[in-house]
């Protein structure tokens, strides 16, 4: 079963990095996926595509202090120099046949 | 510039029908694939239903299999999902979106509405 799993919350401090997880399931590790920022009140904004080996292509606008890297089942979305405006919602997406998977999402807060 | 609006939430009592609407500009609607994601209040995003670009394949999450029809009118450049007999818990706010890679089976959901509030209540 097709699944993916991120922490519920997480902090960092004004301008430090945070690093932020999506583990696919079991069999899964060659998955693509996607990962959306959701600021609150606001819709979702893609962010980035991601492969399983690691490259990745931000959506239009997304600054570099966004970055994404993958090892195993393990997906990650690296944000740098933390701004007030990155407190957010964070989800990663994938897809499989007929099927398509949100994580649970992961509440960034920065300090 | 990339946009989708849509229309046609409201309040519905359970068991009542409602469409919603997605107006597409600023890409080339008749060739992505499209979808409905919703997002009950303090939840997550689910994704409800996707389409191919010509309509002609079609997917839906199991909650809402034969009651939720998407949709769509590429010479219109819209969007729709046709929800019957609706469910105290489809209380969302739906978002509509595009995936520009042109087939939302191997890319990601890229593009983003705004969403439309739809309350399931007596």
């Amino acid at each position: 079963q097709l699944v993916l799993t991120q922490s519920p919350s997480a902090s960092a401090s004004l301008g430090a990095s945070v690093k932020l997880t999506c583990t696919l399931s079991s069999g899964h590790s060659s998955y693509s996926i996607a990962w959306h920022q959701q600021q609150p009140e606001k819709g979702p904004r893609y962010l980035m595509y991601l492969t399983s080996h690691g490259s990745h292509t931000k959506g239009d606008g997304i600054p570099d202090r966004f970055s994404g890297s993958s090892s195993g089942t393990e997906r990650y979305l690296t944000i740098s120099s933390l701004q007030s405006e990155d407190e957010a919602d964070y989800y990663c997406q994938t897809w499989g046949t007929g099927i398509w998977v949100f994580g649970g999402g992961t509440k960034l807060t920065v300090l | 510039q990339v946009q989708l609006v849509e229309s046609g939430g409201g309040v519905v009592q359970p068991g009542r029908s409602l469409r919603l609407s997605c107006a597409a500009s600023g890409f080339t609607f008749s060739s992505s694939g499209m979808y409905w994601v919703r997002q009950a209040p303090g939840k997550g995003l689910e994704w409800v239903a996707v389409i191919s670009y010509d309509g002609s394949n079609k997917y839906y999450v199991d909650s809402v299999k034969g009651r939720f029809t998407i949709s769509r009118d590429n010479s219109k450049n819209t969007l729709y999902l046709q929800m019957n007999s609706l469910r105290a818990e489809d209380t969302a706010v739906y978002y509509c979106g595009g995936c520009s890679g042109g087939s939302c089976y191997s890319s990601a959901f890229d593009i983003w509405g705004q969403g439309t509030m739809v309350t399931v209540s007596s």
